[in-house]
């Protein structure tokens, strides 16, 4: 099994709705991320969290929003989702002086 | 505030060529991790190396290796005797010592090695 997963892997939404991306985790860290990737942007971090009580903001958090629901658990929400939020997202996880481990993304298209 | 620079936005060989992909990396800070991911077509990002910015040693792992040279900036990355497989997105990433460890990626270079 993947240690990070993402659900969903694919989401098509329309203008306006709310939705939200989820990620858990198997490996232990308490350290995860939020990035979104867009053509030729490269990734960019959108919210971070050290421990379920520290949630900071990103490079681009304006529009987002994240709840950490446990150690393993992360979750970013659009509440108003708006088509310029069409992009890959990832999440990640890392131990406090170690690499960043990522999960296979969302597509999430808004119409 | 950090950036990092791949110039490289495409670059295709032929299989068995080597191929360099460049890295130039900005920051303030006196000591910095500097990281290499791969994208293959698949979409995942895969962790290839992390380097401590006080150790400018080079380093090869088969047939990648990575040449720091902090004097001017940069993390290239070579492939050597590429393979089709190694046809992927490849960023370069700089994160801030200390505990923050937000990554600042490069806009990525596609690698694409034909047969």
């Amino acid at each position: 099994d993947a240690d990070v997963t993402q659900t969903p892997r694919n989401r098509i939404t329309k203008t306006g709705k709310r939705i939200m991306l989820e990620c858990s985790q198997t490996k232990g860290h308490d350290r995860m991320y939020w990035y979104r990737q867009d053509p030729g942007l490269g990734l960019r971090l959108i919210y971070y969290s050290f421990d379920v009580k520290d949630i900071n903001k990103g490079e681009i958090s304006d529009g987002y929003s994240v709840s950490r629901q446990a150690q393993a658990k992360f979750s970013l929400s659009l509440e108003s989702a708006i088509p310029n939020q069409t992009a890959l997202y990832f999440c990640a996880t890392s131990e406090v002086a170690g690499e960043q481990y990522f999960g296979p993304g969302t597509r999430l298209t808004v119409t | 505030a950090q950036k990092v620079t791949q110039a490289q936005t495409e670059i295709s060989v032929v299989e068995k060529e080597d191929v360099t992909l460049d890295c130039v990396y900005e920051t303030r800070d006196t000591t910095y991790y500097l990281f290499w991911y791969k994208q293959p077509p698949s979409g995942e990002l895969v962790f290839l190396i992390r380097r401590n910015s006080f150790d400018e040693q080079n380093e090869i792992s088969g047939r990648y290796s990575w040449n720091f040279q902090k004097s001017t900036s940069s993390f290239n990355f070579t492939i050597t005797a590429s393979q089709v497989v190694d046809s992927a997105v490849y960023f370069c990433a700089l994160s801030p010592p200390g505990s923050a460890r937000q990554l600042t990626f490069g806009s990525g270079t596609q690698l694409t090695v034909l047969p």
